[in-house]
């Protein structure tokens, strides 16, 4: 089966721009999360969404949005990009909100 | 809210040997605690959990940790490592029933396997 899986996997920006990042769970997964990633950092919660909708958020600004769609995909969306946005985008899915995540490889954004 | 302290950012070790890596948490609330590794230029997978029950739990590939509810620790060992264990390890964890807080990481601690 296929895991999660995550476009693209490089993407170099502009600050000022906006950038859009797509994820797809594994089948049968219902929960998708976001997480960034900075160089020689843990991972830090962006946003968990289930069933479409949004169950959890972290410390984030409002530049970060996220949606689910109904086959469970997700799109992450990080407006007026700053150069501390640089960062792994990494994706994670789950059965529902309380499952153990599955991670795919994530999108390296660069910010310049 | 909680939080995740790996008190080594680099453990080097000769191949063969075993190894300690380190994880002190904080929370008000009960948790469930998670190793994950990352390799080069690849995502994060998970390598064991606490949930409930014994508090030594195992992975496949000879890795184990122990939950320490009054130490609030959770350090990740193995007898004998090699080679192809040399990676970023991450400790996490969650609260109980929060699984929409997501997870908090710590900073990481990068295994170095010395031939």
């Amino acid at each position: 089966d296929a895991g999660v899986t995550q476009s693209p996997t490089h993407l170099i920006k502009t600050r000022g721009q906006q950038v859009t990042l797509r994820c797809s769970p594994i089948s049968g997964h219902k929960s998708v999360s976001w997480y960034q990633q900075v160089l020689g950092q843990g991972p830090q919660f962006i946003f968990q969404y289930y069933e479409k909708e949004e169950r959890g958020r972290g410390n984030f600004p409002d530049r970060f949005s996220a949606r689910q769609f109904p086959n469970y995909s997700s799109e992450l969306n990080v407006n007026a990009l700053l150069l501390g946005d640089s960062a792994l985008y990494l994706c994670a899915s789950s059965w529902d909100s309380d499952s153990p995540l599955h991670f795919g490889n994530g999108t390296r954004l660069t910010v310049t | 809210a909680q939080s995740v302290t790996q008190l080594d950012s680099q453990v080097p070790v000769f191949e063969e040997a075993p190894v300690e890596l380190r994880c002190n948490y904080s929370s008000s609330v009960s948790v469930y605690l998670f190793w994950y590794v990352q390799y080069p230029n690849q995502g994060l997978q998970l390598l064991l959990k606490y949930l409930s029950g014994s508090t030594l739990v195992e992975s496949i590939n000879g890795f184990e940790a122990e939950f320490n509810k009054s130490q609030t620790s959770f350090h990740l060992r193995k007898p004998s490592v090699h080679i192809s264990d040399t990676a970023e390890y991450f400790c996490a964890v969650t609260p109980v029933g929060g699984g929409a807080d997501g997870l908090t990481f710590g900073k990481g601690t990068h295994l170095i396997i010395q031939p």
